[in-house]
């Protein structure tokens, strides 16, 4: 039973656009929602996190929005760079006990 | 500071045999998770340790897989009479508390022939 579904499974995005990663649980006791970012041959690294008491949290050029009622939550990667190709997992859980992730999507960004 | 590190990075293993995976946290923290990653999938959880206590072993595929920890530091996960699809990269995290960031190690790619 897949808890977390993620879309797209991967992503084209042009240099300095914007790269939108979505991501819907199923789980409602779930309230701790983290993005991870993944380079080939390395393990994942937290990009950003959000509880479900807020809608949106931003840190630099990443924002988490977060939809509580849809239990849906997204990746906003703003003015998007070469850097930022990578693959991308949310993930859910409850007190960040366990981790359930989602598929991944693979980031592209081109010049 | 250092790192949750694992060894070894890599470990090629004939079918059947066993293979030990060794997870170093970072230092002080009480959580530690062994995950599982298949070629291009996202990760799988295993097993979660709050101390020396494992409380979720939930993801553990089989008995063939086992996990202990000790002195609240390094982990080892061992897979008896390995199989063919065992082959993954295994990945080990560790957390200062709950709700504070999970740290990854590199994982070690197991390659069962």
């Amino acid at each position: 039973q897949q808890q977390v579904k993620q879309s797209p499974q991967s992503l084209i995005v042009q240099k300095g656009g914007i790269s939108i990663i979505n991501c819907a649980y199923e789980n409602t006791a779930f309230d701790y929602f983290p993005w991870y970012q993944q380079f080939p041959g390395k393990g994942p690294a937290l990009l950003i996190a959000i509880r479900p008491d807020v809608s949106e949290k931003k840190e630099g050029r990443f924002t988490i929005s977060f939809n509580k009622s849809a239990k849906q939550f997204s990746l906003h990667i703003m003015d998007s760079q070469p850097g930022d190709s990578a693959t991308y997992f949310c993930a859910a859980s409850k007190a960040a006990s366990k981790l359930t992730f989602g598929t991944g999507t693979r980031l592209q960004v081109t010049l | 500071g250092a790192g949750v590190s694992q060894s070894p990075s890599n470990k090629v293993t004939e079918k059947g045999k066993d293979v030990e995976l060794r997870c170093d946290p970072i230092s002080g923290h009480t959580a530690l998770y062994w995950y599982r990653q298949r070629l291009g999938q996202g990760l799988e959880f295993l097993i979660y340790f709050q101390g020396n206590s494992a409380p979720d072993k939930s993801g553990l595929p089989s008995d063939r897989f086992s996990a202990e920890r000790t002195g609240e530091s390094v982990s080892t996960l061992t897979i008896q009479r390995t199989q063919q699809e065992d082959s993954a990269v295994y990945l080990c995290a560790s957390s200062l508390a709950l709700y504070l960031r999970v740290d990854f190690g590199p994982g070690t790619r197991l390659t069962v022939l």
